[in-house]
């Protein structure tokens, strides 16, 4: 497609629950990065990959959070067991390469609510 | 570890004004993006500077980068009320490294008032 693809775009989830959230990046596009952003917050970084080089896990929350890419394409961001303090707005971006002179495209993000 | 940060975090400002918006960050990199956010909305790419002493302008929106001061700046001209939105830096850390991790500031929330 011709932009970041975000699904679901909202998601609403009780307490305790497994979510997985999806990010489709744009085609060829080889760094794709998740921040997590809440309300009225800025943009908390959590992870990113790189081609096949190992992800930069370095950000996620607790070990609750985990992360995958598969065939360096569609990345899937998984939160188990989840709590109310996980209710934000999940972002995904995607570049051409790790340090892009066209910066990074945002996906439209997935809102999810822990009630 | 990098911080990144933006003065002011608010800014309120008449329609025809100048303003400035600082970017701040706390280690070495000479790459540095502009985003826009409007409420309920995803990310606008504004501005990449590349290079030390890169100037970037749009329509009323100029962007600059110092890298010796670890600074850039996002100046707005004669401002008007389409302008009114959160305006994000962010910056790459370990450029050229193992890592490219993106960091962004702390967001500037900009209204203009008629």
């Amino acid at each position: 497609g011709a932009g970041v693809s975000q699904s679901p775009s909202n998601k609403v989830t009780e307490k305790g629950k497994d979510v997985e959230l999806r990010c489709d990046p744009i085609s060829g596009h080889t760094a794709l990065y998740w921040y997590r952003q809440s309300l009225g917050q800025g943009l908390e970084f959590l992870i990113y990959f790189q081609g096949n080089s190992a992800p930069d896990k370095s950000g996620l929350p607790s070990d609750r959070f985990s992360a995958e890419r598969t065939g360096g394409s569609v990345s899937t961001l998984t939160i188990q067991r989840t709590q109310q303090e996980d209710s934000a707005v999940y972002l995904c971006a995607s570049a051409w390469t790790a340090l892009p002179v066209y910066g990074y495209t945002f996906g439209s993000g997935t809102r999810l609510t822990v009630v | 570890e990098l911080k990144v940060e933006q003065n002011p975090l608010f800014l309120s400002m008449q329609e025809g004004k100048n303003y400035t918006i600082y970017c701040n960050y706390s280690t070495t990199s000479d790459r540095l993006y502009w985003y826009r956010q409007d409420p309920g909305k995803s990310l606008e790419s504004l501005f990449v500077l590349l290079s030390n002493g890169a100037v970037k302008q749009e329509g009323r929106l100029m962007a600059s980068l110092d890298t010796k001061a670890r600074l850039s700046t996002l100046h707005i001209t004669a401002a008007v009320h389409d302008l009114s939105a959160t305006y994000f830096c962010a910056v790459v850390l370990d450029y050229g490294g193992a890592t490219n991790k993106l960091i962004f500031g702390t967001g500037t929330l900009l209204a203009v008032q008629p």
